[in-house]
């Protein structure tokens, strides 16, 4: 079946730009999770969603990030106002309500900003 | 707070060597423990996971045991193969999986 997809694959934008990354979950998976993953660092928690809700925001760096969730399917990871510091790899990922604690991982979007 | 501190990297080992890749935890509660692994061009995998104090996680040969004594999840494989290259996360989640805390990752190259 189809994993984690994520889009774009890449992304090169101008500092200052908005920019939107896209999730598409394991169908049926309720959980959906977002990550950055900075050059040689560890993943650092973004935000949850359980359903299209997101109990905790607390790990979004800034107040130019946002994110949603429609359908409790796609997300989409929004970074206004881009600074050099936002590049990183931005990874997605999905989990069951059955199996609630094994997080099924996207491929990644590379954000470069320049 | 919550965090996972893990060796650094790389580690390069020669096949069929023993290896140990450190990790240590700060939980408050009782976390949930895991080991993911990043192959070269691919995604994050779970590669295996202990749930509660004492608990061994298996797969491919690896192993890590949950020791809540001295807060560590060390992962381990008795003979490593040049396949196993990859990087390896130590992560944990707390009972209601809504947050996980991944640590830096340590890079394990194997050479023939």
């Amino acid at each position: 079946g189809a994993g984690v997809s994520q889009s774009p694959s890449n992304k090169v934008t101008e500092k200052g730009k908005d920019v939107e990354l896209r999730c598409d979950p394991i169908s049926g998976h309720t959980a959906l999770y977002w990550y950055r993953q900075s050059l040689g660092q560890g993943l650092e928690f973004l935000i949850y969603f359980q359903g299209n809700s997101a109990p905790d925001k607390s790990g979004l760096p800034s107040d130019r990030f946002s994110a949603e969730r429609t359908g409790g399917s796609v997300s989409t990871l929004t970074i206004q106002r881009t600074q050099q510091e936002d590049s990183a790899v931005y990874l997605c990922a999905s989990s069951s309500m059955t199996s609630t604690d094994t997080q099924y991982f996207g491929p990644g979007t590379r954000l470069t900003v320049l | 707070g919550n965090s996972v501190t893990q060796m650094e990297g790389p580690v390069t080992l020669s096949e069929e060597a023993f290896l140990t890749i450190n990790c240590t935890y700060t939980a408050t509660g009782y976390p949930s423990l895991f080991w993911y692994v990043q192959y070269p061009g691919e995604g994050l995998q779970l590669l295996l996971k202990a749930t509660k104090a004492d608990d061994k996680g298996s797969n491919k040969g690896f192993e890590a045991t949950y020791r809540k004594e001295t807060t560590s999840f060390h992962l381990e494989k008795g003979s490593v193969q040049v396949s196993d290259s990859a990087v390896y996360f130590c992560a944990l989640a707390l009972y209601n999986f809504n947050k996980f805390y991944f640590g830096s990752g340590t890079k394990l190259n194997v050479k023939p």
